[in-house]
């Protein structure tokens, strides 16, 4: 079955430690795109890559970074600087034409992390 | 900048009933989509209804159907015969057709109760 996947479900990491995030789809699409969800907050996006070995930063960046350098694959490195990392965690991926997808994102089931 | 927002952080409908929940948003674009997706308990995004801005005939999915009032910049979600299974936040989102290194644009939910 086609989809995304992110591992791990729940994440737990102490106060200055960098943890990374994975996300795999097998949708083969081009484009791939990481939010943040806290409460009462929506979805706000990290970052997002339409191609491989290439991403923009979105609304808030900071203290994240992220590679692209297989289509199927978008891991999400939070670092130590990012001063309140504890939220859950969306992967998504869509093909990079927003016409051709008619706009649709596909979404993994997500990751909790908190910090301890 | 396009910006999506939803007035009711929290509604609740009666089982079988019918329920609207109301997005507004603002752009200089002419040609867009527009969704809902749904987050139930499990926290996977599921898409719910896509709209077309160029359509003039409003979207409907089985019980879920939509208002779209372009010239208003609204874009309200109807759901009938309202089920258990409904409870979640709903999301209203918007993305431009046009632009391949766009995104889509999220408000900040509303979180609809189904009462027994």
């Amino acid at each position: 079955d086609g989809g995304i996947t992110q591992s791990p479900k729940y994440l737990f990491r102490k106060e200055g430690q960098n943890v990374t995030l994975s996300c795999e789809q097998n949708l083969n699409h081009d484009a791939m795109y990481w939010y943040r969800q806290d409460p009462g907050q929506g979805l706000r996006l990290i970052y997002y890559s339409q191609i491989v070995n290439d991403f923009q930063k979105g609304d808030i960046a900071e203290g994240y970074s992220v590679s692209r350098e297989k289509k199927e694959s978008f891991p999400l490195t939070v670092t130590s600087a990012q001063k309140n990392p504890t939220a859950f965690y969306l992967c998504a991926s869509s093909i990079a034409e927003a016409s051709l997808a008619r706009g649709h994102q596909f979404f993994g089931p997500g990751t909790r992390l908190t910090v301890l | 900048a396009q910006t999506v927002t939803q007035s009711q952080p929290e509604m609740s409908v009666q089982e079988a009933e019918t329920v609207t929940l109301s997005c507004t948003y603002d752009t200089s674009e002419s040609d867009y989509y527009l969704f809902w997706y749904k987050q139930p308990p499990s926290r996977q995004m599921i898409l719910v209804i896509r709209q077309e801005a160029y359509k003039q005939q409003n979207a409907t999915e089985n019980r879920f159907s939509v208002n779209f009032q372009k010239a208003a910049k609204s874009f309200s979600l109807k759901i009938s015969d309202s089920q258990l299974g409904d409870a979640a936040m709903y999301f209203c989102a918007y993305r431009k057709i046009m632009n391949r290194d766009d995104k889509i644009i999220f408000g900040k939910g509303t979180r609809l109760h189904i009462l027994p």
